[in-house]
């Protein structure tokens, strides 16, 4: 079974720039997760889908952020502008549910896509 | 926010030794999940307790909750060296994981 798909693996960026980037979550998943991680940090939640449906975006700085997730599958993360601070790697999990109902339920995390923003 | 505090941040053993981390936090929870990240790559989920669990196995982990004090520890007998990689809990609540900043573990050979 195919895990969670990201791409790109890597990007570097002038501050000012847009980025944007795409996740293939695991095949009948329904909710897809973003998160970022600092350098030294543990990934912290920015957005989580329930199909197609934003349920948590409270941690996405929506002034510069966006995400959307057309017909509940992949879904792409955006920034614009790109300011140095988000430099960072930004991780998409999907798990089947919401709610860790069994232990399968729990989040698989795709491999990441590490933003430079010079 | 990071809800979860791991101990220690940095640990350093010989292979065949026992690993030890802590993981303490601050609200009441669903379950604690640990995670396990090698360096570039994405987290994998290692083991999940939940609330009303006091123990858990898994091959060569073992995990501990204790609610009352807000604390788990994740214990890895017989290390390899292919268990260097840094490791973080993260607890459930509401249907959010929040995670700790990890503890790096590196496995001498």
């Amino acid at each position: 079974e195919a895990g969670v798909v990201q791409s790109p693996r890597y990007k570097i960026i002038e501050k000012k720039q847009p980025v944007a980037f795409w996740c293939n979550p695991i095949s009948g998943h329904n909710t897809l997760y973003w998160y970022r991680q600092n350098l030294g940090q543990g990934p912290e939640l920015l957005i989580r889908y329930e199909n197609e449906e934003a349920v948590d975006d409270s941690q996405l700085p929506k002034d510069r952020f966006s995400a959307e997730r057309l017909k509940g599958v992949d879904s792409t993360l955006k920034i614009q502008p790109a300011e140095l601070g988000d430099s960072a790697v930004y991780l998409c999990a999907s798990s089947l549910t919401l709610a860790a109902i069994v232990e399968t339920d729990t989040q698989y995390f795709g491999p990441g896509t590490r933003l430079t923003v010079l | 926010s990071q809800q979860g505090e791991e101990d220690p941040q940095a640990l350093s053993i010989q292979e065949g030794e026992n690993a030890t981390m802590n993981c303490s936090y601050k609200t009441s929870i669903n379950n604690l999940q640990w995670y396990r990240q090698n360096s570039g790559r994405g987290l994998v989920h290692l083991i999940l307790i939940r609330s009303n669990e006091r123990e858990k196995h898994s091959g060569r982990l073992r995990v501990t909750l204790d609610t009352s004090k807000k604390s788990s520890s994740l214990l890895i007998t017989a290390s390899r060296a292919a268990d260097t990689a840094s490791y973080f809990c993260a607890t459930e609540r509401s249907y959010q994981l929040t995670f700790g900043k990890g503890t790096k573990l590196s496995v001498i050979p």
